[in-house]
């Protein structure tokens, strides 16, 4: 199975301040890389599709970028509906494996 | 507009059977392939299972291979997952979630998700 790993596990930040976490795959993946915001009770929802894709209606603050093993999700500026977890997701192949998450307080 | 509405969580005993639903609507539910995704009580997120959008090819994580089935009824629009064998380790909220036709799979809508708790 591929592996991701994320950094940092939990990020403190304040609005207006520039964010980035990494996203470490245990092999090359290529571009197949996405990844999801979570906030409390909530589904899931997409930000970044392909590494580097945005999703509809995402707003421009959020960028991704990376490929092969490295990727990262850079957020310009925080916003206070930016705290939240944030995961990423592999689809290079089955089972398609999540980061253990990264949570922005 | 896309909504996914999962049902069919419930207390059950370990050993025991549950049935869960997503019934889609607000898309073309045939043209999309779909995941079921499950996340344990303060942990993180775990693909359980996929479905093409024919039905003929399916994957599961190996956590739940041999229990789980996975399955869709395209004219009702609607996803399943059989959970049978179920172990404490299986309690969880479960989504169902949209794959769009893209290069890269993703899951692009979500359900809000149905808690399934194994305990005697």
């Amino acid at each position: 199975d591929i592996r991701l790993t994320q950094s940092p596990s939990s990020l403190s930040a304040s609005v207006g301040d520039r964010v980035t976490i990494t996203c470490r795959a245990s092999q090359h993946i290529t571009n197949y890389l996405n990844w999801y915001q979570q906030k409390p009770g909530k589904a899931p929802t997409l930000l970044i599709y392909a590494a580097t894709s945005f999703q509809t209606g995402v707003p421009s603050r959020f960028s991704g970028s990376g490929s092969g093993t490295y990727f990262t999700l850079t957020i310009s500026s925080l916003q206070p509906e930016d705290f939240a977890v944030y995961y990423c997701q592999q689809s290079y192949i089955t089972p398609y494996t999540f980061g253990q998450g990264t949570k922005l307080e | 507009e896309v909504q996914l509405v999962e049902s069919g969580g419930g207390l059950v005993q370990p050993g025991g059977s549950l049935r869960l639903s997503c019934v889609a609507s607000g898309f073309t539910f045939s043209y999309y392939e779909m995941n079921w995704v499950r996340q344990a009580p303060g942990k993180g997120l775990e693909w359980v299972s996929y479905i093409n959008d024919g039905g003929n090819s399916i994957y599961y994580a190996d956590s739940v291979k041999g229990r789980f089935t996975i399955s869709r009824d395209n004219a009702n629009n609607s996803l399943s997952l059989q959970m049978n064998s179920l172990r404490a380790e299986d309690t969880a909220v479960y989504y169902c979630a949209r794959v769009p036709r893209r290069t890269v799979a993703c899951m692009d809508f979500w359900g809000p998700g149905t808690l399934v708790t194994v305990s005697p």
